[in-house]
């Protein structure tokens, strides 16, 4: 099984601050990562998607960058509604999702 | 738009099965663009992929639950199911119905969940 760490496990930050997240991969995904952002009381929502690949809707401030181990998601100026958890989700062999890093106030 | 709604029982028995059905409304399960899959996600913790299946393939499982799950497909009600036998109190989460994004193995949008707990 592929397994999928992800660091910090909560970043504080305020608005206005850039968030970097890390996701690390147990062996090679090459680019089969996603991100989500999961709010309080809500289901999952697709950000990136081939782990650069920002899905229609979302925001430019999201940027997906990495291949191979190493994945990073990046928030260039935190908004108020960014605040959450976020997952990253890897399809190279079944699918696993990583543990999650929540971003807060 | 495309909606998923999971509906099923909210407490279930330990050894018994668990049984859900996912509604799909503003689009149709037999998309030859589209999968569909179940995730949960106990209490506070985070995300487990369960299964994914295609209108019209064999289903694929989570190799850690594939002894225990079953997923189909009813297009004449547009919906599909999950069952998962002999479950036990670690089986206890929200469960997310899902359709894939495009043709990967990423999933969106999601239903809003249904929690489900086992316990005597």
């Amino acid at each position: 099984e592929i397994v999928l760490t992800q660091s910090p496990a909560t970043l504080s930050l305020s608005p206005g601050e850039r968030a970097t997240l890390s996701c690390r991969a147990s062996q090679s995904i090459g680019t089969y990562l996603a991100w989500y952002q999961q709010k309080p009381g809500q289901s999952p929502r697709l950000l990136i998607f081939d782990a650069v690949n920002t899905v229609t809707g979302i925001p430019p401030r999201f940027r997906g960058r990495g291949s191979g181990t190493d994945f990073t998601l990046s928030i260039s100026s935190l908004e108020p509604e960014d605040f959450g958890v976020y997952y990253c989700q890897q399809r190279s062999t079944s699918l696993t999702f990583g543990g999650g890093t929540k971003v807060e106030i | 738009q495309l909606q998923l709604q999971e509906s099923g029982p909210g407490l279930v028995k330990p050894s018994e099965t668990l049984s859900l059905t996912c509604n799909v409304s503003g689009a149709s399960i037999t998309s030859r663009s589209h999968y569909w899959g179940w995730i949960r996600q106990p209490p506070g913790k985070g995300l487990e992929w369960i299964g994914t299946i295609y209108y019209s393939g064999s289903p694929y499982y989570n190799p850690s639950l594939k002894s225990r799950v079953t997923m189909s497909v009813d297009a004449s009600k547009n919906q599909f199911s999950l069952r998962l036998n002999s479950v036990t109190a670690a089986d206890t989460a929200l469960y997310f119905c899902a359709r894939s994004y495009a043709s990967s193995d990423y999933f969106d949008p999601w239903g809003q969940g249904a929690l489900v707990t086992v316990s005597s």
